[in-house]
Formats: structure tokens, C-alpha cells, sequence
């Protein structure tokens, strides 16, 4: 079954720890992209990556950190210099820029 | 950064009423999406808008791209129970643009 997989639903991190999410798509896919949402508040976008081995800051990158070493992964890094969490992370791909995003289910990060 | 208006904020209607939404924007958008999420997952694509003045339909759902290319609608016709969600616009501006704007989200609830 093709789409975009999110890893783990829920995410808990402790005061001044770093933590990774995770996010594979199977649908070959070029670009892929990470978004924070917030309570009533559309989607603001973190970082993407057009291509392997390549990627851009988005709106509200501080704070965070991803590779892409691989087509299918883009693995997202909330570290702990990030003060504001606590937040829903959703993943996305697109065959192109151009192209329409599709979405995981994604991650809620809370803070212990 | 641009900025996306999405209204109404939220809405409540009567199961087989039709319901509208729209987007406006500052800046010209050359591309618009609509979403719906659901709660706890991510956004699901419902309409793609390429060209200004292009009406596109999907089921009981119309969307149009505005002549301006300020802004775009939504229509959802004979509303029933699993259309409640989260509705959002998304917009891109340019051509070879990877980055989405988007709305903060009309609720809709519908009442059987």
C-alpha cells in the first residue's frame, strides 16, 4: 500500500533532550517536507528537502534539524535548544514542487 | 511572509444543507489546494486548483480558483455526518515554488 508513514504517533521528551521523528514514503516521491501544527493554527513548514542529500529551512526552522540520506526518508530532530515543543508534526511528499502534497497521519510531541 | 484569510472560522449546519468557504490572500497565488483532516491525522487532498477561474468538482465538493488569484472556494453540497472536519486552503505562489501557505482551518459540524 503506497503513502507516507509516520513514526511514532505520540512522542513524549524530557527537559533538555533531543528527539527524532520519523517519516517514510514508498510512493518514489522526489520532494518531502515537515510541518508543526499548532491548536487553530494552519500548517507552518519546517524544513523540506527537494532532493536527496538536500534541504531548505522553512518558516520555522530554529530549533530543529533533519537529514535526507535517503530518497524515501526525511527524518525530522527537535532539539532541546527548540523551547515551544509541544506541537502535531506532519510529513508530506510531492512528486514535484509543483506537484500536491500528500500527508502522514503524524506525531504529537509532548513534553514531560 | 503571505498570508492566507480562511473563512469562516467554523460552522455549524443541518445534515443535507450546502455549505461555502473561501480563502483570500494579499499576494497572487498561481496554485490553490483544499484539505480536509479529520481529527488526529493528517490532511487528506480533496481539490487541486491550477488556473484562474478553474472550477473543478469531486464528488459533492466544487472548488474555484478566483479570477483575481486572490482567492478560491469551496462548496459542499447535500452536507452528511462524515463531512465534519477541518477544512484548509493551501496556496503557492510561483512556478518551481516548493513552499505551501496555508489557512488556519474552517470547522465544520454537522448536526444529523
Amino acid at each position: 500500500d503506497g503513502g507516507i508513514t509516520q513514526s511514532p504517533k505520540y512522542l513524549f521528551r524530557k527537559e533538555g533532550q533531543n528527539v527524532t521523528l520519523s517519516c517514510e514514503q514508498n510512493l518514489n516521491h522526489d520532494a518531502m517536507y515537515w510541518y508543526r501544527q499548532d491548536p487553530g493554527q494552519g500548517l507552518r513548514l519546517i524544513y523540506y528537502s527537494q532532493i536527496v542529500n538536500d534541504f531548505q529551512k522553512g518558516d520555522i526552522a530554529e530549533g530543529y534539524s533533519v537529514s535526507r540520506e535517503k530518497k524515501e526518508s526525511f527524518p525530522l530532530t527537535v532539539t532541546s535548544a527548540q523551547k515551544n515543543p509541544t506541537a502535531f508534526y506532519l510529513c508530506a511528499s510531492s512528486n514535484r514542487g509543483d506537484q500536491p502534497q500528500h500527508f502522514g497521519d503524524g506525531t504529537r510531541l509532548s513534553i514531560l | 511572509g503571505q498570508q492566507l484569510n480562511q473563512s469562516p472560522q467554523s460552522m455549524f449546519i443541518q445534515e443535507g444543507e450546502d455549505v461555502s468557504m473561501n480563502c483570500t490572500s494579499s499576494s497572487i497565488f498561481n496554485t490553490w489546494l483544499w484539505y480536509k483532516q479529520d481529527p488526529g491525522e493528517g490532511p487528506v487532498l480533496l481539490i487541486a486548483l491550477y488556473k484562474a477561474g478553474e472550477l473543478t468538482s469531486n464528488g459533492r465538493l466544487t472548488a474555484q480558483f478566483g479570477i483575481t488569484r486572490k482567492d478560491s472556494f469551496l462548496n459542499i453540497s447535500a452536507s452528511i455526518p462524515s463531512d465534519v472536519g477541518i477544512y484548509f486552503c493551501a496556496g503557492r505562489t510561483g512556478a518551481g515554488s516548493y513552499q505551501l501557505t496555508f489557512g488556519k482551518g474552517t470547522k465544520l459540524s454537522v448536526i444529523p
